[in-house]
Parts: C-alpha cells; sequence; structure tokens
C-alpha cells in the first residue's frame, strides 16, 4: 500500500522566517503534487513535479522532488501571513486515484 | 472558465439517514472523482466517475454510490449514515482522453460539510 507521511504535522513561525516541510514514502511515484488548501475550501493545486531531482520555483516558494522519486520537500522563503493553510503532497496511485498526505498545517504569525 | 462547485455547502443529518451531494464539474472536464477529507486528515479516494461510469474506488463500502450525468455533473449518495461519516466532502474533475488516465490535474470545489448527529 502506497502511502505519503508529511512532517511536521503543525508549524507556527513568524513573519519572515523561512521553513521546509516534507513528504516521504516507502514507495516510487511517476509524480508528486502539492496543495495548499484554507479553512472552508477546497484543496488548490500548487505544483507538479514529475522528474527525479526537479526542483520548481513559485514566488517565494520552492519544491523539490527526489532523485528516487519518493519524496518531495516544500520551502518557504520569508513565510507571510497569507501563507498559512494546510500543505498537502498527493501523488497518483494506480490508475485512476490519487493519495494524499495527511497535511502540514502552517500558521504565520504576523 | 467555470470552477468545480459543490451543493448544499453544509448539511446536518441523523444517524440512519441517506444523504445527496452534488457537483458541477469545471468546463471542458469529463471526470468527477469524490474525496472524503475527516477533520485533520488528508482527503480519501472514494470513487471517480468517467463517461457516466465508475470508473475506480476507494476502501469505501457500497452504501457510499455515485453518478455522472451526461453534462459531467455528479452526485454522492450516502445510504445509512453513521457517526464517522461526518467530513468535509470533496469533488474534483479533470480531464481524461481515456478510462485510467492522468491528463490533467485536479480541480476541488469548496466541498460539504457533512455532519451526522
Amino acid at each position: 500500500t502506497q502511502l505519503l507521511e508529511q512532517s511536521p504535522q503543525f508549524l507556527s513561525i513568524q513573519e519572515g522566517e523561512n521553513l521546509t516541510v516534507y513528504c516521504n514514502s516507502s514507495s516510487v511515484f511517476s509524480s508528486l503534487q502539492w496543495y495548499r488548501q484554507e479553512p472552508g475550501e477546497g484543496p488548490v493545486l500548487l505544483v507538479t513535479v514529475v522528474t527525479g531531482g526537479e526542483v520548481k520555483k513559485l514566488k517565494r516558494l520552492t519544491f523539490q522532488f527526489g532523485d528516487a522519486r519518493k519524496d518531495s520537500s516544500l520551502h518557504i522563503t520569508a513565510a507571510q501571513t497569507g501563507d498559512t493553510g494546510l500543505y498537502l503532497c498527493a501523488g497518483p496511485s494506480g490508475t485512476y486515484k490519487y493519495i494524499f498526505g495527511t497535511g502540514t498545517r502552517l500558521k504565520v504569525l504576523a | 472558465e467555470t470552477g468545480v462547485t459543490q451543493s448544499p455547502t453544509h448539511l446536518i443529518k441523523t444517524r440512519g439517514q441517506q444523504v445527496t451531494l452534488r457537483c458541477s464539474s469545471q468546463s471542458g472536464h469529463n471526470t468527477v472523482s469524490w474525496y472524503q477529507q475527516a477533520l485533520g486528515q488528508g482527503p480519501q479516494f472514494i470513487f471517480q466517475y468517467y463517461r457516466e461510469e465508475e470508473n475506480g474506488r476507494g476502501n469505501f463500502p457500497p452504501r457510499f454510490s455515485g453518478l455522472q450525468f451526461p453534462n459531467y455533473s455528479s452526485e454522492l449518495n450516502v445510504n445509512a449514515l453513521e457517526l464517522d461519516d461526518s467530513a468535509l466532502y470533496l469533488c474534483a474533475s479533470s480531464f481524461s482522453t481515456h478510462s485510467g488516465s492522468y491528463n490533467s490535474p485536479l480541480h476541488f470545489g469548496n466541498g460539504t460539510r457533512l455532519t451526522v448527529t
């Protein structure tokens, strides 16, 4: 059974700090996606990483896919209060579904 | 471009009752997936519909059933509600060129918050 484990589960930091959240698995994934979910809303796709070792940047967010395609990380530089939310990683499992990690709940304090 | 819309946004039901949740897919999308998100958890796959047929199913009992209509909208039905069914139910639409393909990422609606008392 494929599982995605995310760490840390909770993170509370001050505005301006840097942070990294991790998504790990013992299984190889053809791709991994990162979503952000805000209270009362559905997850919104941030990025898809496909190639082992790939690095993608989205403004202050940097996403990396592990060389072996078993893990991924999300690094936020100079966090802002607007970055507050639940960060979820997800990967395709089989031919029709995605499995999601349990998420990292980030709170950025002003 | 119209996004994924779900109705109702909130619902309170009593144990043993039945519920129907609705989802309109994003324009241009032909595949709908349903996920259950319990409090503090990531979404769990329930099932997917493509061309009006169930394309795949997660680890959910038969009392969870669904439909997809010719306009690609979808319903999720849950019979004999249990307390543990309390969760956020998310609908996600995507585009597939054939059954079992990942051609485009998932676009989620804002979900229906179901509370079973």
